[in-house]
């Protein structure tokens, strides 16, 4: 069985750029979750998908970040403008149930973002 | 609101020597509890879990936790240290929230290093 895949694996780019990650789930997972793992702290839930649906986006900025998960598929995470405080590691994980307390996520291997 | 408490963020140990890594955890609502491991430049991969069935609980690698209602502690041991157990390990805690889905909480991660 095929892991979760992201790409890019590194990105590098200036403070006020714009940038764009790719998740692609474990095939028939219905719920995808996006985390910020900044360097020395654990992930922290970004935004949570239930199929093409958001379950909880709380943590979000939403005034520079964006998520879509169109077809209950893949998902694409964008940051417009990027700030110096957004470099971290985004991670993205898959679960295959309805998103139950029990669910084992599964992670991809990360995004590792640096911003100048 | 639930939080997990990781006491120390470096542990050393020696190769063939019991590994103890401590969680404590807050939940308003009984706890599902989880164990990750992070090796470099990869995703985390899930050691085991806690869902309210037996107390003891035992993972892959040799892993084990017990889940201690009364000490608020869910501790993570392995009787003989390997080499490569080397990585960070976090402990995360979930519960059900208003709206459904599974939110993970992460604690801040704990490195372990083995020694020959």
């Amino acid at each position: 069985e095929a892991g979760v895949a992201q790409s890019p694996r590194y990105k590098i780019i200036e403070k006020r750029q714009s940038v764009a990650f790719w998740c692609n789930p474990i095939s028939g997972h219905a719920t995808l979750y996006w985390y910020q793992q900044i360097l020395g702290q654990g992930p922290k839930l970004l935004i949570q998908f239930q199929n093409n649906g958001v379950v909880d986006d709380s943590q979000l900025p939403k005034d520079r970040f964006s998520a879509e998960r169109l077809k209950g598929v893949d998902s694409t995470l964008k940051i417009q403008p990027a700030k110096l405080e957004d470099s971290a590691v985004y991670l993205c994980a898959s679960s295959s149930h309805s998103g139950s307390s029990t669910d084992t996520q599964y992670f991809g291997p990360g995004t590792r973002l640096t911003v100048l | 609101a639930q939080s997990v408490t990781q006491l120390g963020s470096h542990v050393s140990v020696s190769e063939g020597a019991l590994v103890l890594l401590r969680c404590n955890y807050s939940s308003s609502v009984p706890p599902y509890l989880f164990w990750y491991v992070q090796y470099p430049n990869q995703g985390l991969q899930l050691l085991l879990k806690y869902t309210s069935a037996a107390t003891l609980v035992k993972g892959i690698n040799g892993f084990e936790a017990e889940f201690k209602k009364s000490e608020t502690s869910f501790h993570l041991t392995k009787p003989s240290a390997h080499m490569s157990d080397a990585a960070e390990y976090f402990c995360a805690v979930s519960a059900p929230f208003t709206g459904g889905g599974n939110k993970l909480t992460f604690g801040t991660g704990t490195q372990l290093k083995v020694e020959l």
